[in-house]
C-alpha cells in the first residue's frame, strides 16, 4: 500500500556539521518529491523539491538525492546553523493521486 | 506561504457539536486540500478538491465534510461523528491541472481542541 518510511525519527548534530534524512516509499511510480521544513506551531514550508528525471538537486547548503531503482531519497543539509532545528517531512506522489508525507524527523543543532 | 489564509487559529468544539474551519487562498489556484497533524506524526488527508464544486475523500474522511462553491475557499466541518477531532489542521493549495505532482503552500493552520 502506500506508504513513506522516514528516518530518523530524531537527529541531533553539532553546528557546522552535515545532516542527512533518508525516506523510502513504495509506488515505483511516484516522480514527485518534495521535502518540508515545519518550525514548532507553524505552516510547513516548501524547502526543496526533486522529480524523477534527475538524480540530484542542490540549492545552497541543502541538497536532495533520488535512487529510483531502490525507491530512496534523502536530505542533505551542510554547514548547519542553529535555525535549521525544525521537523523535516518528506513526501511522495501515491499513484498521481495524491502526496503520502513521512513521520518527520526532529532536527536538533547543538551550538 | 502568502495568500492562504486559515480561521480561527484555536477552536474549541464541545461534545456533539459541528464546527467548521476556513480556509481562503486569492494565488488563483484550482486545487486545495486538507490535512490533520497529530502530535509528532507526519500530515494525512482528508478531503482534496481539484476544481470548483468537486471533491473527493482522501485517506481519514469520516467524520469530515467539505465544500467547493468557490475557487478561493475550501471550509472543512468537523462533524460529531469524529470521536478524536483533536489536532492541528492544515489547509493547502496548488496551481491545479497537473495533479499531486505539483508544489502546495500551506495555510497556517488551525488547531481543534475538545472541551
Amino acid at each position: 500500500g502506500e506508504n513513506v518510511e522516514q528516518h530518523p525519527s530524531t537527529l541531533s548534530v553539532q553546528e557546522g556539521d552535515s545532516a542527512v534524512i533518508k525516506c523510502t516509499y513504495s509506488d515505483s511510480a511516484s516522480n514527485y518529491f518534495p521535502w518540508y521544513k515545519q518550525e514548532l506551531g507553524k505552516r510547513p514550508q516548501l524547502i526543496i523539491d526533486i522529480r524523477s528525471n534527475v538524480g540530484e538537486k542542490k540549492d545552497q547548503r541543502i541538497a536532495v538525492t533520488l535512487n529510483k531503482t531502490a525507491k530512496h531519497f534523502s536530505l542533505h543539509i551542510t554547514e548547519t546553523q542553529p535555525e535549521d532545528s525544525a521537523v523535516y517531512f518528506c513526501a511522495a506522489v501515491w499513484r498521481a493521486q495524491k502526496l503520502v508525507f513521512g513521520q518527520g524527523t526532529r532536527l536538533t543543532i547543538n551550538p | 506561504d502568502g495568500g492562504i489564509t486559515q480561521s480561527p487559529k484555536y477552536l474549541f468544539r464541545k461534545e456533539g457539536q459541528n464546527v467548521t474551519l476556513s480556509c481562503e487562498q486569492n494565488l488563483n489556484h484550482d486545487a486545495m486540500y486538507w490535512y490533520r497533524q497529530d502530535p509528532g506524526q507526519g500530515l494525512r488527508l482528508i478531503y482534496y478538491s481539484q476544481i470548483v464544486n468537486d471533491f473527493q475523500k482522501g485517506d481519514i474522511a469520516e467524520g469530515y465534510s467539505v465544500s467547493r462553491e468557490k475557487k478561493e475557499s475550501f471550509p472543512l466541518t468537523v462533524t460529531s461523528a469524529q470521536k478524536n477531532p483533536t489536532a492541528f489542521y492544515l489547509c493547502a493549495s496548488s496551481i491545479g491541472g497537473g495533479g499531486a505532482q505539483e508544489t502546495q503552500y500551506f495555510g497556517p493552520g488551525t488547531r481543534l481542541l475538545v472541551l
